[in-house]
């Protein structure tokens, strides 16, 4: 059974600080992970992608990959008001013959707070 | 920037109806997926396809449900006799060549059934 934990929060951090959200996932198997936000009552939008281990930056965010640990993170600095959502970690596996899909977290709601 | 678009945006059924649920994903992308969130829920897989045929389903996707990709553009699930518990937002999702890359959403449809 495919399973990806996430601290279901709240997380809160004040305006400006860095937010730190971590998941942990079952699958030794899976190669890639993503990061997506989800408004309330909206869908997931994608905001990383990570393959390989170790850090990628895009802007504010930067996702962390540790396969030895099956862990992954998500940093945002300088947070800002409109960054409040949940953030869903979802890892992708693979069962042959294009068969792919995602698995998700339950997702960590951040609030920042002005 | 292409996006994926569904329709309806919401859907109010009795149960024991039929709802077909449509999707046009992005051009040129060869993976389709359909994912489902219960309120307050994770997101969930329930089917893949490609190539014109089911690559994958999760045990959700029993046999009240089936996809379609008709006319080479739209990509509909259809759930034959709805169940109460069957209310969710639906998810449509697709991807390019690879099958690794990032699935993007579209914005849902959010069934009720009475």
């Amino acid at each position: 059974q495919k399973e990806v934990e996430q601290n279901s929060g709240p997380l809160s951090v004040p305006e400006g600080a860095i937010a730190s959200l971590n998941c942990t996932y079952s699958d030794r198997v899976s190669q890639s992970f993503f990061w997506y936000r989800q408004y309330s009552g909206k869908s997931p939008e994608l905001i990383m992608s990570i393959y390989s281990n170790g850090d990628k930056e895009d802007g504010r965010f930067t996702a962390q990959l540790n396969k030895a640990s099956q862990y992954v993170s998500l940093l945002i600095r300088d947070s800002q008001p409109s960054d409040s959502a949940t953030y869903l970690c979802a890892a992708l596996s693979y069962s042959g013959a294009g068969s792919y899909q995602l698995t998700f977290g339950k997702g960590t709601k951040l609030s920042v707070i002005p | 920037e292409p996006e994926v678009t569904q329709t309806p945006s919401h859907q109010v059924t009795q149960m024991g109806q039929e709802v077909i649920l449509r999707c046009v994903p992005i051009s040129n992308h060869l993976y389709f997926y359909w994912y489902r969130q219960i309120l307050g829920q994770k997101v969930e897989f329930l089917v893949s396809f490609y190539n014109n045929e089911i690559s994958e389903k999760s045990e959700i996707f029993d046999d009240q449900f089936s996809v379609e990709r008709p006319d080479g553009s739209n990509f509909t699930l259809k759930i034959r006799s709805t169940k109460l518990e069957d209310s969710a937002m639906y998810f449509c999702a697709n991807n390019p060549g690879t099958g690794e890359d990032e699935q993007y959403f579209g914005p849902g449809t959010r069934l009720t059934v009475t």
